[in-house]
């Protein structure tokens, strides 16, 4: 079971948007709706940005947009500020287990 | 509040056994699947199982199936995360999470503990 295919990094200037692709398989990101996508500052806790694919839980900015295609789900941050620079995770299941991107570092210029 | 706390960080030497622990509060621990998270040292995340408090129903990743054992004591709203015999390559950050909604686990994980850290060196 390999991990989800994110890119290593990618970069925008405040004010920009930018885009994270998280890429399976028919058997997980292609199966459901259901790609989580996690936020993750340098020594803290992952924190739930979209789950079920596009819904934010409250409190969360909605600058922050999920959507899906095919086999690729993709995290869209609008408005880029300082403070989103952070790693983000993509997360599906495959059957009964789950199993994670490989992460995205994402600066702001 | 609805929050998980998870017990501190913990230095061991290989093949000792570990159980390291995490505690909700402000919600129906019984209801909502929590799961368990590794991330080695400036590595990602890694999905490593989930637990039903509420019947101790257990799913693991395959890369971790038979590595580790999850369990849950929902008298005290616990769940835990366990080792018999540790080795190196366990040495890392180890989160438990709680799932959005009650019942069911597919849909993300919104309550997450402070993490544990593990390290396990001769």
């Amino acid at each position: 079971q390999s991990a989800l295919t994110q890119p290593a990094s990618v970069s925008g200037s405040p004010g920009q948007s930018i885009t994270i692709s998280c890429t399976g398989t028919s058997s997980d990101v292609g199966s459901y709706n259901l790609v989580s996508w996690y936020q993750q500052h340098p020594g803290k806790a992952p924190k739930l940005m979209i789950y079920e694919g596009s819904k934010r839980p409250s409190g969360v900015s909605n600058r922050f947009s999920g959507s899906k295609s095919g086999n690729t789900a993709s995290l869209t941050i609008s408005g880029l500020q300082a403070e989103d620079e952070a790693d983000y995770y993509c997360c599906s299941y495959a059957g009964s287990s789950g199993i994670f991107g490989g992460g995205t570092k994402l600066t702001v210029l | 509040e609805v929050q998980l706390v998870q017990s501190g960080a913990e230095v061991k030497k290989p093949g000792e056994s570990l159980k390291i622990s995490c505690k909700g509060s402000g919600y129906s621990f019984t209801s909502y699947w929590i799961g368990w998270v590794r991330q080695m040292p400036g590595k990602g995340l890694e999905w490593m199982g989930i637990i039903y408090p509420g019947d101790s129903d257990t799913r693991y990743s395959p890369s971790f199936q038979g590595q580790v054992t999850i369990s849950a004591d929902k008298s005290i709203s616990t769940a835990y995360l366990q080792w018999s015999s540790l080795k190196a390559s366990d040495t890392a950050m180890y989160y438990c999470a709680r799932h959005v909604f009650p019942h069911y686990y597919y849909y993300g994980m919104d309550v997450w503990g402070q993490g544990t850290t593990v390290t396990v060196s001769s």
